[in-house]
């Protein structure tokens, strides 16, 4: 239980398009869901903090307009590269957690997915 | 603010050796909640354990224990008779509050262990 998948795995773009990435909680309901960038060798850095239903709320310095993020869902969130560039290449996880006072109240995390801005 | 250290920033073993990731952390909440991932090559993070700040016990899972310190701030975890496939980068997480938030992650400590 508590398997959380995350589609592409691995994509590799040209710079300037917008990529999307989805994350699914495949076998329990996900109130929350969050998306976490890292870089080579560093540690993750959340981004953002998506409620079902409500706007995401982003870290300090993520952009907004630039990582859109849908949990249209509970158990779908999407993160949307748009315009991206270069520096946008990195490894993205995203993690679900189930509703409280479940064995599922705890963050699972997807297998991650390493974007490739050319 | 909520701070996780993970000093250790790689250690090498040869297998069968025990070894020990040490964490410590900062938070002025009486109530968190700590957590250590491993992350294989692979890159997908693999929850091994989530612990309540008021629950102190040790915990001992086969070959993993971890060692739950309030007094010292510290949330270690020992691997006894290290395997070639225990290599991976272990991070060590806080979650403030009662409610399981956000994580801040420590900076992870790669283990590396030789055949």
């Amino acid at each position: 239980g508590a398997v959380v998948s995350q589609h592409p795995s691995r994509v590799i773009c040209k710079s300037g398009t917008s990529v999307k990435i989805e994350c699914r909680s495949l076998d329990f309901q996900a109130t929350t869901m969050f998306w976490y960038r890292q870089f080579p060798k560093q540690s993750l850095m959340l981004m953002a903090t998506s409620n079902e239903g409500s706007k995401a709320t982003y870290e300090q310095g993520v952009e907004k307009d630039k990582f859109l993020i849908n949990h249209a869902s509970l158990t779908l969130s999407t993160l949307t590269v748009t315009s991206a560039h270069p520096e946008d290449s990195s490894f993205y996880i995203c993690s679900a957690r189930g509703p409280s006072g479940r064995i599922t109240d705890t963050q699972y995390f997807g297998p991650g997915t390493r974007l490739t801005v050319l | 603010a909520q701070k996780v250290t993970q000093a250790q920033t790689e250690i090498s073993v040869v297998e069968k050796e025990d070894v020990t990731l040490d964490c410590v952390y900062e938070t002025r909440d009486t109530t968190y909640y700590l957590f250590w991932y491993k992350q294989p090559p692979s890159g997908e993070l693999v929850f091994l354990i989530r612990r309540n700040s008021f629950d102190e016990q040790n915990e001992i899972s086969g070959r993993y224990s971890w060692n739950f310190q309030k007094s010292t701030s510290s949330f270690n975890f020992t691997i006894t008779a290290s395997q070639v496939v225990d290599s991976a980068v272990y991070f060590c997480a806080l979650s403030r509050g009662s409610t399981l938030g956000r994580l801040y992650f420590g900076r992870g400590t790669q283990l590396t262990v030789w055949p």
